[in-house]
């Protein structure tokens, strides 16, 4: 089975911050990535998907980047409506989600 | 618009079984592929199974294969979980989502329903 690690668990950060967050496949997955994100008591939004490709409707400061084992998720100015946890998703074999990375206000 | 609507869990003893029921609307529903993730509560999110839309093809987690199935019915487009021998770590929200519309990423969670609750306990 292929595992998904993201880091960090938690991030502070402030208003207008470049963030970035890391997820990590066991094995390659190639491109098969999504993103997502949760805010507290609501349900998962898509964000990203095929790695890098913005999903309908996502604001252009979400951005995501990577192949084979290692991607990225970068908002380029943090607002205040990014505060929430992300969580990536590999989609070659079955589908697994990482651990999510909670993004909270510094 | 696209409207999923959970219906069908409650509180269950261990070794009971339930079925989950998703009524869908707003879009063609035979095809899309649908999917069902779980969150068990303060967790994080873990994928519980998937369907093709013409329900020639289903996916499970390791964590419920054997136990739960998934199917679908088009006619009526709704998607069913049928859950058994539950465990307390099955307790959890329970959502359903339907499937992107691009070929290469049609397991990928595109719109949610609200989720709806299993509570596995004695």
């Amino acid at each position: 089975d292929i595992q998904m690690t993201q880091s960090p668990s938690t991030l502070s950060a402030s208003i207008g911050d470049r963030v970035t967050i890391t997820c990590r496949a066991s094995q390659s997955i190639r491109r098969w990535l999504a993103w997502y994100q949760q805010k507290a008591g609501k349900v998962p939004k898509l964000l990203i998907y095929k790695a890098s490709s913005l999903e309908s409707g996502v604001p252009s400061r979400f951005s995501g980047s990577g192949s084979g084992t290692e991607f990225t998720l970068t908002i380029s100015s943090l607002q205040p409506d990014d505060f929430a946890t992300y969580y990536c998703q590999q989609y070659i074999s079955g589908l697994t989600f990482g651990g999510g990375t909670k993004v909270e206000i510094k | 618009e696209v409207q999923l609507g959970e219906s069908g869990g409650g509180l269950v003893q261990p070794g009971g079984s339930l079925r989950l029921s998703c009524a869908a609307s707003g879009f063609t529903f035979s095809s899309y592929a649908m999917i069902w993730v779980r969150q068990a509560p303060g967790n994080g999110l873990e994928w519980v199974s998937a369907i093709s839309g013409d329900a020639s093809s289903t996916y499970y987690a390791d964590s419920v294969k054997g136990r739960f199935t998934i199917s679908r019915d088009n006619s009526k487009n709704t998607l069913y979980l049928q859950m058994n021998s539950l465990r307390a770590e099955d307790t959890a929200v329970y959502f359903c989502a339907k499937g992107l519309e691009q070929a290469d990423s049609n397991y990928v969670q595109k719109n949610w329903g609200q989720g709806t609750l299993v509570t596995v306990s004695s």
